[in-house]
């Protein structure tokens, strides 16, 4: 059965902090993995990663993958209090998207 | 950017009765829509494929006669809880994409709250 795992569940950090959030997976036929940003509605999509080793980077916001180890991880350096929300991670099977349980990110002022 | 809307945002119902929830694309054609169920602290469970003129194809552990989709337009597609329990209170999302097997490529709704009392 496909299975994405993130890790941890919560973190809290303070404002201005680095912070790492993992996604692990095992899921047969493997197209992509996508890291999504949900505060209170809908998911909302941040990277699309399909090759191993090239790092995707959006403002403070970055993600590389690891496709022999079956990982992602996603960065966001100097952290700011927009940032507190619920990460998900989720790994396009051939027939579905697959989540994780989501990391609740909250930033502290 | 490709829209999708859900209505209503927020239903409250009583057991044993059926609530409905619709499902649009707003500026594009959906060929294929996804309906999620998002427990509180859980992640999104897909529990339905739908293509429009086709029936929907469930996920293991979903009750077709239970959750009736249909998807008879391009454009929308619609959830009925029949018979809702308290257990069925989750927040339901949807997604519409018009790029076939890209399941990357897939738009949310922002969700429907449905609280059964």
């Amino acid at each position: 059965e496909d299975k994405v795992v993130q890790s941890p569940l919560s973190l809290v950090v303070h404002e201005g902090d680095t912070v790492t959030l993992n996604c692990s997976y095992e899921v047969t036929n493997f197209r992509s993995l996508l890291w999504y940003k949900q505060e209170k509605k809908a998911p909302t999509f941040l990277f699309m990663l399909t090759s191993s080793g090239i790092e995707k980077k959006s403002g403070r916001l970055s993600s590389i993958l690891d496709k022999k180890e079956l990982f992602s991880i996603l960065n966001i350096t100097a952290t700011q209090t927009g940032d507190s929300a619920v990460y998900l991670c989720a790994v396009e099977g051939a027939q579905k998207l697959v989540f994780g349980q989501g990391t609740r990110l909250t930033i502290n002022p | 950017g490709a829209v999708v809307s859900q209505h209503p945002s927020w239903v409250i119902c009583k057991s044993g009765t059926s609530v409905k929830i619709e499902c649009r694309s707003l500026d594009f054609q959906a060929t294929t829509m996804f309906w999620y169920r998002q427990f509180p602290k859980q992640s999104l469970m897909l529990m339905a494929t739908s293509n429009e003129g086709s029936k929907a194809t469930y996920e293991q552990g979903v009750e077709k006669d239970k959750f009736l989709i249909n998807h008879a337009s391009l454009t929308l597609s619609t959830l009925t809880v029949t018979s809702a329990h308290p257990e069925d209170s989750s927040f339901y999302i949807c997604s519409a994409t018009n790029q076939g097997n890209a399941l990357y490529e897939q738009y949310f709704g922002p969700g429907t709250r449905l609280t059964v009392t």
